[in-house]
């Protein structure tokens, strides 16, 4: 059974930084691409990342291209989001999912297994 | 970069009604759209992509079509675990960058 477990949530000031973990279980880790989605209180889902699975290749939306910085460990089977220079629009629950397609470079973006979130808030 | 709009942004709906969702882009993404179901305080969940190849163990009531820039999620026969918001999703960009609509709410009628 594919899980996803999401940690490292949690309040932080602005200009703080943060690192979110997502630990991975029920697949081979490395042979898929892995994105973080954000969603804002009451609001919509937001794309931030993506990685391939073997992690050479990464993509960011403009929103936080420059601040965030997406990783992963495929011996460990984690996948990470650094935040740095937090804001408060970054406020959210995040998201880790897992690509459809099993394809160590080739990112396809369709998300079938999420975890169940971490919220970050940021405020003074 | 490719902006996602859906329509209507909610409705209400019978059980047993059929429900249709307009998902619509700002430039052609060749049937690279996927639509999602979010129950509240859970994590969204894939029901079809490609635009229209259900995912597997989604109700065969759940469908999609569309092309160019133009797509639906129709819901025949509502039932009541359908109730919840879609959103659609394009993963057609190239370099990656996954647009969601902004989300389609169904609640009870």
């Amino acid at each position: 059974e594919v899980q996803l477990v999401e940690s490292g949530g949690g309040l932080v000031q602005p200009g703080g930084s943060l690192r979110l973990s997502c630990a991975a279980s029920g697949f081979t880790f490395s042979s898929y691409p892995m994105s973080w989605v954000r969603q804002a209180p009451g609001k919509g889902l937001e794309w931030v990342s993506v990685i391939s699975g073997s992690g050479v290749t990464s993509h960011y939306a403009d929103s936080v291209k420059g601040r965030f910085s997406i990783s992963r460990d495929n011996s460990k089977n984690t996948l990470y989001l650094q935040m740095n220079s937090l804001r408060a629009e970054d406020t959210a629950v995040y998201y880790c999912a897992k690509d459809l397609l099993q394809n160590v470079d080739y990112i396809d973006g369709v998300l079938d297994y999420w975890g169940q979130g971490t919220l970050v808030t940021v405020s003074s | 970069d490719i902006q996602m709009t859906q329509s209507p942004s909610s409705l209400s709906a019978s059980v047993g009604d059929r429900v249709t969702i307009t998902c619509r882009a700002s430039q052609g993404i060749s049937n690279s759209l996927a639509w999602y179901q979010q129950k509240p305080g859970k994590a969204p969940k894939l029901l079809l992509y490609a635009a229209s190849r259900l995912e597997s163990g989604v109700p065969y009531r759940f469908s999609g079509s569309g092309s160019g820039t133009d797509y639906t999620l129709t819901i025949t026969s509502l039932q009541p675990e359908d109730f919840a918001t879609y959103y659609c999703q394009q993963y057609y960009s190239s370099p990656p960058s996954f647009t969601f609509g902004p989300g389609t709410k169904v609640d009870i009628k």
